[in-house]
């Protein structure tokens, strides 16, 4: 596709829940990365593959996030038994290997924990 | 933990007034990049910078690296309602993995 789309765009999830969100990068770009956004502030970054391979998955909050890229393109950020301070905007952003032409990112999954 | 300070956070200016927002690093940048992010949407990128020193210009919006590649600087003319947003400075430390500065909110009242 034209650029990073990412879904689902909106989720409600109730404490404990598990969640899946989804990210289909632009085709053909290498590294795919995941970045959380809290209201107003900049993204932390969470993790990051280049093809199927998680090279950096230190941002990760802790062992209730979980990233996968089994084939290379499609990737999906796991949250095992959802708690409130998840609550936050999902980004994903990728980019070709160079990474002097910057990122695209898509447009966020804003998650809710109630 | 972010490793870039912005200044300043917020910004609130008339159309037509001139502003400069300030990315900070205590680490040397391999590159460093400006995004402009709308509520709702993900960052947009504006520009890269890799050598210091460069200044790059981008219709009213002038970016400039530091000569040391720690710092940079976003100058905007004549702001107009539309430059509206979170402007954010990201960096490169050697790796792929980037890393956002903490944000400047921009508002711009007709």
């Amino acid at each position: 596709g034209a650029g990073v789309s990412q879904s689902p765009r909106y989720k409600v999830a109730k404490r404990g829940q598990d969640v899946a969100l989804r990210c289909d990068p632009i085709s053909g770009h290498v590294s795919l990365f995941w970045y959380q956004q809290a209201l107003g502030q900049g993204p932390e970054f969470l993790t990051y593959f280049q093809n199927e391979a998680q090279l950096d998955k230190s941002g990760l909050p802790s062992d209730r996030f979980f990233a996968e890229r089994p084939e290379g393109s499609v990737s999906t950020l796991k949250i095992q038994r959802t708690q409130q301070e998840d609550s936050a905007v999902y980004l994903c952003a990728s980019s070709r290997r160079i990474t002097n032409y910057g990122y695209t990112f898509g447009s966020g999954t804003r998650l809710t924990v109630v | 933990t972010q490793l870039l300070e912005q200044s300043p956070q917020f910004l609130s200016i008339q159309e037509g007034e001139n502003l400069t927002v300030y990315c900070n690093s205590s680490s040397v940048f391999s590159s460093l990049q400006w995004y402009r992010q709308e509520p709702g949407e993900g960052p947009v990128l504006l520009v890269t910078v890799v050598t210091g020193g460069e200044v790059k210009k981008l219709k009213r919006l002038t970016f400039q690296f530091g000569d040391a590649r720690k710092d940079s600087s976003l100058h905007i003319t004549a702001a107009q309602p539309g430059d509206t947003g979170l402007y954010l400075c990201a960096g490169t430390y050697n790796t792929d993995k980037l890393i956002f500065g903490t944000g400047t909110r921009l508002q711009v009242f007709p």
